[in-house]
């Protein structure tokens, strides 16, 4: 089983539309919990860290449900911009190494 | 702008040759930064962690005498793939972890295409 694993969609929606996704990790010990942005052929970056109470960062929402090992997050309002490949990102351990998932697809439309 | 550095960005060699990467830290020192590897449509795997002044640590299934790694200083790692193969045709990201921020920032990567 992997250790973090995520719908790769494509989600394709249109702009202004809300696309919600979900991520699993096998690790129940997991500490730290991420969401990164990849666009094509570039490096992730850092969209947004987890908190257990969830967050938000403008039209971003990040959930924690640590008894059902998951995270999600929602994009509100989409923009063109937002087509990416976002990438579920796990702490399992003290030592700062990730795991992260295959990512999965969103295409926002004009 | 960019806080962590990849030279170079891309690289096409024959199979057989050794091929180095650096990855600098630009504004902050670094006594830890990870070596990752993404193949098409995969995630970006692990490869070994770096540490500064010490031996690096591979992951399971990564040879260290195939991927040498060396942290000579707070701010530079490099990544020398030896005897370069087609199969070690991939994405080489690094990353460094910023201390006094716990942050790691990823460099830009290096596209590795191997004749």
């Amino acid at each position: 089983r992997k250790e973090v694993e995520q719908d790769p969609g494509p989600f394709n929606v249109p702009e202004g539309a809300t696309v919600a996704f979900n991520c699993t990790y096998s690790n129940s010990a997991s500490q730290s919990f991420f969401w990164y942005r990849q666009d094509c052929r570039k490096e992730p970056k850092l969209l947004m860290s987890v908190y257990s109470s969830g967050n938000e960062d403008g039209r971003f929402t990040a959930q924690l449900n640590r008894a059902s090992q998951y995270i999600s997050l929602l994009i509100r309002d989409s923009k063109l911009s937002d087509s990416a490949t976002y990438l579920c990102v796990v702490n399992f351990r003290n030592d700062y190494k990730l795991s992260f998932g295959a990512g999965t697809t969103v295409t926002v439309r004009a | 702008g960019a806080v962590v550095s990849q030279h170079p960005s891309r690289v096409i060699c024959k199979s057989g040759t050794s091929v180095k990467i650096e990855c600098r830290s630009l504004d902050f020192q670094a006594t830890t930064m990870f070596w990752y590897r993404q193949f098409p449509k995969q995630s970006l795997m692990l490869m070994a962690t770096s540490n500064e002044g010490s031996k690096a640590t591979y992951e399971q299934g990564v040879e260290k005498d195939k991927f040498l790694i060396n942290h000579a200083s707070l701010t530079l790692s490099t990544l020398t793939v030896t005897s370069a193969h087609p199969e070690d045709s991939s994405f080489y990201i690094c990353s460094a972890r910023d201390p006094q921020l716990d942050t790691q920032y990823f460099g830009p990567g290096t596209r590795l295409t191997v004749l």
